[in-house]
């Protein structure tokens, strides 16, 4: 594998369900952001970790919680969510002493009935 | 907000013609990259620019920045129907001071080349 994988690529489910997405990077790199990208809404930037230390929350709902194990791994936890979470959630890496380009996942197409 | 804003919203051009979308954001960055995203997948890297520089070439992409105007275009030449996807500038500053970066995208312009 190379490049940024994503887990499930599409996942439905109920509010009251709980699931995780998981994200891992081949690339060596040592930060990892999760983004949420609704129709018609800009690209949402949700956590950033580097070096597996959470640096950024952007008021995301508790509902969604993120795990770093380690630099290549990164996971979005799912608990209780509301339809308007529907959405796909992208999963990106960087090398912070680089200039500055992401690298992104295919993303995980969730929706929540 | 950093947020950048693409004009237009969508481009329709019939391939061999040119594109050009436009972005705007609001303060003081570190660099502007353009993303394209092909529908429902993730975000692939264009090209950068420094907030140093005023203009960048890549193949068949231009991409030119004014910081005192705050805006930047993405030129693509010679456009074929491969190109049709939806194109996303993005602003990345430093925050926290303990080098931590983030991007701030646009709602991002749709292209269609038609063949």
């Amino acid at each position: 594998e190379t490049g940024v994988t994503q887990t499930p690529r599409h996942l439905v489910m109920g509010m009251t369900n709980k699931k995780s997405l998981k994200c891992e990077q081949h690339l060596g790199h040592n930060a990892m952001y999760w983004y949420k990208q609704s129709a018609k809404k800009p690209l949402e930037l949700m956590f950033v970790y580097n070096f597996k230390e959470q640096t950024e929350n952007n008021s995301v709902p508790s509902r969604f919680s993120p795990e770093c194990p380690n630099s290549s791994h990164l996971f979005l936890h799912l608990h209780t969510l509301q339809p308007e979470d529907s959405a796909l959630y992208l999963c990106a890496s960087r090398q912070l002493a680089s200039a500055g380009e992401q690298f992104f996942g295919p993303g995980t197409r969730l929706t929540v009935l | 907000s950093q947020q950048g804003e693409e004009d237009p919203q969508a481009l329709s051009i019939q391939e061999g013609e040119n594109a050009t979308m436009n972005c705007s954001y609001k303060t003081s960055i570190n660099n502007l990259q353009w993303y394209r995203q092909n529908s429902g997948r993730g975000l692939v890297h264009l090209i950068l620019i420094r907030s140093n520089e005023r203009e960048k070439h890549s193949g068949r992409l231009r991409v030119t920045l004014d910081t005192s105007k705050k805006s930047s275009s993405l030129l693509i030449t010679a456009s074929r129907a491969a190109d049709t996807a939806s194109y996303f500038c993005a602003t990345e500053y430093a925050y926290s001071g303990a080098g931590s970066y983030q991007l701030t995208f646009g709602k991002g312009t749709k292209l269609s080349v038609i063949p």
